[in-house]
């Protein structure tokens, strides 16, 4: 069975600060990986995605994230926070089918 | 260029109603899906398509059917609505073909109170 923990519900951060969110998942091949953010009342968009090559991968909005096969992770960063992050971030494993398992979201808030 | 539209956006049930969720994507992708989303849990998957005249079960399918209706439509039908169905639904579509901009294209959801 597939599945993502995402530790993290809620982090705060100051305006430019660093941001990492945390995922771990588990899958029994060779895993699809995303990241989705969703801001207040609006459905998700997609920040990046990884299915193989490079592990570190470059999304929108300036994120990035690394899949780390040993330690089954797929951590997202952004070197400096904006306002506008605040939101809530999903992480999702699956296959080529698309059949996602999200994790349960942490809730990002910017400080000014 | 809409993507993937759902009505209504909210909706209000008693115990025991029925009603079908719409969705359509102008996309002319072949995969669809229906997502639902609760406080603390993420998006879990209700029913999926992979294509005109096919549906599966995805995690969490009891309560609810689906019918592919053509290759834009794919409808969420709750038949008696209960309080536990009480969630924003998400609908997605895909095109799943290597190379075409592979990801999940999600409507901008439903928010359904059953009481």
């Amino acid at each position: 069975a597939q599945s993502v923990t995402q530790p993290d519900i809620h982090i705060t951060v100051s305006e430019g600060a660093s941001l990492e969110l945390r995922c771990n998942y588990s899958y029994g091949a060779t895993p699809y990986l995303f990241w989705y953010v969703q801001s207040p009342g609006q459905g998700l968009q997609l920040l990046l995605k990884y299915f193989s090559g490079d592990t570190l991968v470059q999304g929108i909005k300036g994120f990035e994230a690394e899949f780390k096969r040993s330690q089954s992770s797929f951590n997202l960063r952004k070197p400096s926070v904006h306002w506008s992050d605040a939101a809530e971030y999903f992480c999702a494993v699956g296959s080529y089918d698309y059949k996602l398992s999200f994790g349960a979201g942490t809730t990002v808030t910017v400080r000014a | 260029n809409a993507g993937v539209t759902q009505t209504p956006k909210f909706q209000v049930l008693k115990t025991g109603q029925s009603m079908t969720l719409q969705c359509a994507q102008d996309m002319n992708h072949n995969s669809m899906y229906w997502y639902r989303q609760d406080p603390g849990m993420g998006l879990r998957l209700i029913y999926y398509s992979a294509s005109e005249g096919t549906t599966d079960k995805g995690e969490v399918p009891n309560g609810y059917n689906v019918s592919r209706l053509n290759k834009r439509e794919f409808s969420l039908r709750l038949e008696s609505a209960a309080p536990s169905q009480t969630s924003v639904y998400f609908c997605a579509s895909s095109v799943l073909e290597p190379g075409k901009n592979e990801k999940l294209f999600f409507g901008s959801g439903t928010q359904l109170s059953v009481l």
